[in-house]
């Protein structure tokens, strides 16, 4: 199986602030990268796939980006509506994978 | 937009069945999507559990595949997972969801998800 790491495990931020969290793919999955947002008691939200495609509706503070087999989630200014976990998720070889997520909290 | 409910019993008992329901609504079940679960252990991360296509083939995680079984029962718009010989590791919140279609690889619909508790 791919193996999908990221970091930092959680972070701390102010509204406002720019937020960076990275993905590693434990082997090369090309640009099928993608991050998702999840809130305490819902269901997880694609905001972009494959790895720099924002998703329909997503602000645009949101964007992705890929080094090889790192890849980036950068939220530009934190909002209040951005307080989540974050996941990211392969989708180039079976099983797909997630990784163990980033929670953001406010600092 | 396509709209995705699951539903099936909250607890189960070690060693049975799991089984649980996705309602699809607002898109033919046949309509080129794979419908997809995926589970969430309790405080943990996401695990892809597998899909059954619109043409009716499935995918499971090796991990699981002995014990899931994938169906779809396109009169009612529904798909199903059964997993058997349950324990408690496989308490978790199970979601329905798909990507779009003719897309296996993401997930951009998701259902509420349903919390299943395996106990003796």
């Amino acid at each position: 199986d791919i193996q999908m790491t990221q970091s930092p495990s959680s972070v701390s931020a102010s509204v406002g602030d720019p937020v960076t969290i990275t993905c590693r793919a434990s082997q090369g999955i090309g640009d099928w990268l993608g991050w998702y947002q999840q809130k305490p008691g819902k269901a997880p939200r694609l905001l972009i796939y494959p790895a720099s495609t924002l998703q329909s509706g997503v602000p645009s503070r949101f964007s992705g980006s890929r080094s090889g087999t790192y890849f980036t989630l950068t939220i530009s200014s934190l909002q209040p509506d951005d307080f989540a976990t974050y996941y990211c998720q392969q989708g180039a070889d079976f099983p797909f994978t997630f990784g163990p997520g980033t929670r953001v909290d406010l600092k | 937009q396509v709209q995705l409910r699951e539903s099936g019993p909250g607890l189960v008992k070690t060693s049975q069945t799991l089984s649980l329901t996705c309602n699809v609504s607002g898109a033919s079940i046949r309509g080129g999507y794979y419908w997809t679960w995926i589970r969430q252990l309790p405080g943990k991360g996401l695990e892809w559990i597998g899909y059954i296509s619109y043409t009716g083939s499935t995918y499971y995680n090796p991990s699981l595949t002995s014990r899931v079984t994938i169906s779809v029962d396109t009169s009612k718009s529904q798909f199903s997972l059964a997993l058997t010989s349950t324990t408690a590791a496989d308490t978790a919140m199970y979601y329905c969801a798909h990507g779009p279609p003719g897309k296996k690889d993401a997930f951009h619909q998701w259902g509420q998800g349903a919390l299943v508790t395996v106990s003796s």
